[in-house]
């Protein structure tokens, strides 16, 4: 069974880049689309960006120009980086694994595997 | 890109039945699925697919899709469901992920 863990420091000063790892554990990081998302202290989910296990990305158009997401297959690891941060950017981040099937000729995607969250918070 | 709206709150009756909705175009494309969290807990995966539920998730909760309107109903709720619960799909093009706003569940 995959499991995921977030990695990285609890506390970033504002204009600094804040960088977290995920590591996948217990299954191959072959075939999922590896999302970061976050959640602001009482507000809902915000998906960050994607890197599919072929390398390709893909990020929220509002966090676009500030996001950069990579993968270290040799050790079962995704990584972030978002750059320029903001208060605003405060909030628990939280890596998952994001599947893709096909069945009956329709397409689901389900984020089937996620990991605990890890809380950043932006201050000076 | 693409949006998918959830009624903010809903409430129901210990033992009834409830219905919640995610309606956006890319549900359409996409069929949603569906994650339940409590408070300080990450999400888990309850629903998927046309109406998959993972191992381990009660029968009690189902799911259907109308056009674009995705639907979760939870028959006979139980104080244990109370939480939050998000929907996600693709946008239409399926290279963004969207999630709904979020719909938070109080079983009285």
């Amino acid at each position: 069974q995959v499991q995921l863990q977030e990695s990285g420091p609890g506390l970033v000063k504002p204009s600094e880049t804040l960088s977290l790892t995920c590591t996948v554990s217990g299954g191959s990081i072959g075939g999922y689309y590896w999302s970061w998302i976050r959640q602001p202290p009482g507000k809902g989910l915000e998906w960050i960006g994607y890197i599919y296990s072929s390398g390709t990305t893909n990020y929220n158009p509002s966090l676009k120009s500030r996001v950069s997401i990579s993968l270290d297959k040799s050790e079962n690891q995704f990584s972030l980086k978002l750059n320029s941060v903001t208060a605003a950017d405060t909030a628990v981040y939280y890596c998952a694994g994001e599947w893709l099937t096909l069945f009956s000729g329709s397409y689901y995607y389900y984020m089937d595997v996620w990991g605990k969250g890890t809380t950043v918070t932006v201050s000076s | 890109s693409s949006e998918l709206t959830q009624d903010p709150a809903v409430s129901v009756a210990l033992g009834q039945t409830l219905r919640l909705t995610c309606q956006g175009d890319s549900l359409r494309t996409y069929y949603a699925s569906w994650y339940q969290q409590k408070p300080g807990q990450a999400p888990v995966l309850v629903l998927y697919g046309k109406n998959n539920r993972p191992s381990g998730i009660p029968d009690r909760f189902s799911g259907s899709t109308s056009g674009n309107i995705a639907s979760l109903t939870i028959t006979g709720a139980q104080a244990e469901d109370e939480a939050d619960y998000y929907c996600h799909s693709r946008d239409s093009d399926s290279t963004h992920v969207v999630f709904g706003g979020g719909t938070k569940v109080t079983v009285l």
